[in-house]
């Protein structure tokens, strides 16, 4: 079954160092979220991509994060600088439209010291 | 803000046992689905029932949608301890997540 592929599964990091994920969402899916998730929390959507555009982009800190899917397949999310209260699990889900189930990766644990 | 929003935070029950729990939302929803989170692990879809529905079965799960109340629940029959698991409700507009139901199964 295909899945959504994420990578590093761990990073560890220094505060103002500069960190990056990556997310492959299922072949074919055109919709593509990005997710935090602190420990004890439910997951905090901070990125929704339709194709290469961003729907909601509302919950994330712009000043240090950015989010890209430039050819409206996989996608990056860069932290610079990521600070203490970043540490937290990354997560990317995708799914075939908007609206339909989603399909998760098996996240980034980032740890920032 | 948060579209879906699960209750009890915290469930612990004997292993047979049936679970409930439930989950309320805000907005109109085309449809309603829960997922399942294993500690440590990303989110695994459970089930999705629209808005026009009332009721639907998958294997032990039971899952009813009330859009008059804007509340749904979950209900997992003969619980195994393999059933200890956070779980979520999200409704499709925005696909935010509540913090969850932490279920304990114990053997």
């Amino acid at each position: 079954e295909a899945e959504v592929a994420q990578s590093p599964r761990y990073k560890i990091t220094e505060k103002s160092q500069a960190v990056a994920f990556w997310c492959d969402p299922i072949s074919g899916h055109a919709t593509l979220y990005w997710y935090r998730q602190i420990l004890g929390q439910g997951p905090e959507l901070l990125v929704q991509f339709q194709d290469e555009s961003v729907v909601d982009d509302s919950q994330l800190p712009k000043d240090r994060f950015s989010a890209e899917r430039l050819k409206g397949v996989d996608s990056t999310l860069k932290i610079q600088p990521a600070e203490l209260g970043d540490s937290a699990m990354y997560l990317c889900a995708s799914s075939l439209r908007q609206n339909e189930k989603l399909f998760f990766g098996s996240g980034t644990q980032l740890s920032v010291l | 803000s948060q579209q879906g929003e699960e209750d009890p935070q915290a469930l612990s029950i004997q292993e047979g046992e049936n679970a409930t729990m439930n989950c309320s939302y805000k907005t109109s929803i085309n449809n309603l689905q829960w997922y399942r989170q294993n500690s440590g692990r990303g989110l695994v879809h459970l089930i999705l029932i629209r808005s026009n529905e009332r009721e639907k079965h998958s294997g032990r799960l039971r899952v009813t949608l009330d859009t008059s109340k804007k509340s749904s629940s979950l209900l997992i029959t003969a619980s195994r301890a393999a059933d200890t698991a956070s779980y979520f409700c999200a409704t499709d507009y925005q696909f935010y997540f509540g913090t969850g139901t932490s279920l304990t199964v114990i053997p």
